[in-house]
């Protein structure tokens, strides 16, 4: 079955510098990545997602990057503001827009703070 | 804008003793997923729904846990009975099918003593 690697586990960067978050997965046949932020005691809400027929996808101050040879996929958020403060998760599915969502298999977190 | 519902929100149990946790999707949402997200983990799923049927309940420990959605609607996690180490956050979540983004209910946050 799918696996997710996440690293790093923490992350500490001053508010303005920019953030990376990586993922490795193991499953090729893996088509669609999603990352969540969950706030604490709050429920995880997607930021951004991307597809494996994607190689980039940006919103705003966050984007994804996916190589799909090497099987991994990154989260960069720039201009860090302290509201970034959050754990990250990321996953991958075998999804299909007719079957719909598959099961997500997430990686184990990033508690990323952002220090004023 | 329509969110996943779930009660309680905090359950607190000794071990042996049943649990029932319940889950109410946006409406409209043919799939719903139960994970358990243990502290400082990321979420694994525990069994999928497509309607009433179950499409995945691989990772469910069936000796104890117990999952339904008889109407295809909202539905109800069992745990009977509790053990220590199911102490965790039980999330639901719910996605429209041919929609792979899911979204997710604020947690019952379960703690056997």
């Amino acid at each position: 079955g799918e696996n997710v690697e996440q690293h790093p586990s923490t992350l500490s960067v001053q508010e303005g510098d920019s953030a990376v978050i990586k993922c490795t997965y193991s499953d090729s046949a893996s088509n669609y990545f999603p990352w969540y932020k969950q706030e604490l005691g709050k429920r995880p809400q997607l930021i951004i997602d991307i597809r494996s027929n994607v190689g980039e996808k940006k919103d705003q101050r966050i984007a994804v990057t996916l190589n799909k040879t090497a099987k991994h996929f990154s989260l960069h958020i720039t201009e860090t503001q302290p509201e970034d403060s959050a754990v990250y998760f990321c996953a991958a599915s075998l999804g299909t827009l007719i079957q719909g969502a598959q099961k997500l298999v997430f990686g184990q977190g990033t508690r990323l703070t952002i220090n004023p | 804008e329509a969110e996943v519902a779930q009660s309680p929100r905090y359950k607190i149990t000794e071990k042996s003793q049943a649990v029932a946790f319940w889950c109410d999707p946006i409406s409209g949402h043919a799939t719903l997923y139960w994970y358990r997200q243990i502290l400082g983990q990321g979420p694994e799923l525990l069994v999928q729904f497509q309607d009433e049927s179950v499409v995945d309940d691989s990772q469910l420990p069936k000796d104890r846990f117990s999952a339904e959605r008889l109407k295809g609607v909202d539905s109800t996690l069992k745990i009977q009975p509790a053990e220590l180490g199911d102490s965790a956050m039980y999330l639901c979540a719910s996605s429209q099918e041919g929609n792979n983004e899911q979204f997710f209910g604020p947690g019952t946050r379960l703690t056997v003593l």
